[in-house]
């Protein structure tokens, strides 16, 4: 149980473009969904958290409206990079936590490798 | 703000070694404590977890006790094996927030 899946595994596009990540939870209703950032050999940054029905909370240094999340449903997060540049090119990570499994921990999806060129 | 503190790697160790990876926290009130693990392409599994001071978390024998006397949470295992290969990443959770703070992570290397 409790399976977090990120679409797409990984993305070219060109610089300028925006990109959409979706993020599900396969088997349990997500009421909070983060989304982090990991840029090669380090660790995961946090960007922002997300709750069904509201606006997300980002980070101090993180853009909102260079990376819009909607968390529109209980079991669906997306994160779209607007207009993205060489310097998005990263590693992004969403985890999901239901407060009816374990109000302590976040299951993750296994990424989405974005490239811009 | 609270922060996790890992040991530096690379570790690349012989199989059958003993591991011991360091991991110290910094946290205002009572944090959770985990370590997850990331094999090579996939997603952070969580690995273990201890959720109060001097409780031990342990799973496919690795093992790691909260100390709250020295902010710690060292992750150890007894013999290692080639499938061990990954990066470990210590963190912490704020019991107010519910958000994670993650170490710098560790690469570790077993050798047959």
């Amino acid at each position: 149980g409790a399976v977090v899946s990120q679409h797409p595994s990984w993305v070219i596009c060109k610089s300028g473009t925006s990109v959409k990540i979706e993020c599900r939870s396969l088997d349990f209703q997500a009421t909070t969904m983060f989304w982090y950032r990991q840029f090669p050999k380090q660790s995961l940054m946090l960007m922002a958290t997300s709750n069904e029905g509201s606006k997300a909370t980002y980070e101090q240094g993180v853009e909102k409206d260079k990376f819009l999340i909607n968390h529109a449903s209980l079991t669906l997060s997306t994160l779209t990079v607007t207009s993205a540049h060489p310097e998005d090119s990263s590693f992004y990570i969403c985890s999901a936590r239901d407060l009816d499994l374990n109000y302590n921990e976040q299951f993750f999806g296994p990424g989405t490798r974005l490239t811009v060129l | 703000g609270d922060s996790v503190t890992q040991m530096e790697g690379p570790v690349t160790l012989s199989e059958e070694a003993f591991l011991t990876i360091n991991c110290t926290y910094t946290a205002t009130g009572y944090p959770s404590l985990f370590w997850y693990v990331q094999y090579p392409g996939e997603g952070l599994q969580l690995l273990l977890k201890a959720t109060k001071a001097d409780d031990k978390g342990s799973n496919k024998g690795f093992e790691a006790t909260y100390r709250k006397e020295t902010t710690s949470f060292h992750l150890e295992k007894g013999s290692v094996q080639v499938s061990d290969s990954a990066v470990y990443f210590c963190a912490l959770s704020d019991q107010g927030a519910q958000k994670l703070v993650f170490g710098q992570g560790t690469r570790l290397t077993i050798n047959p």
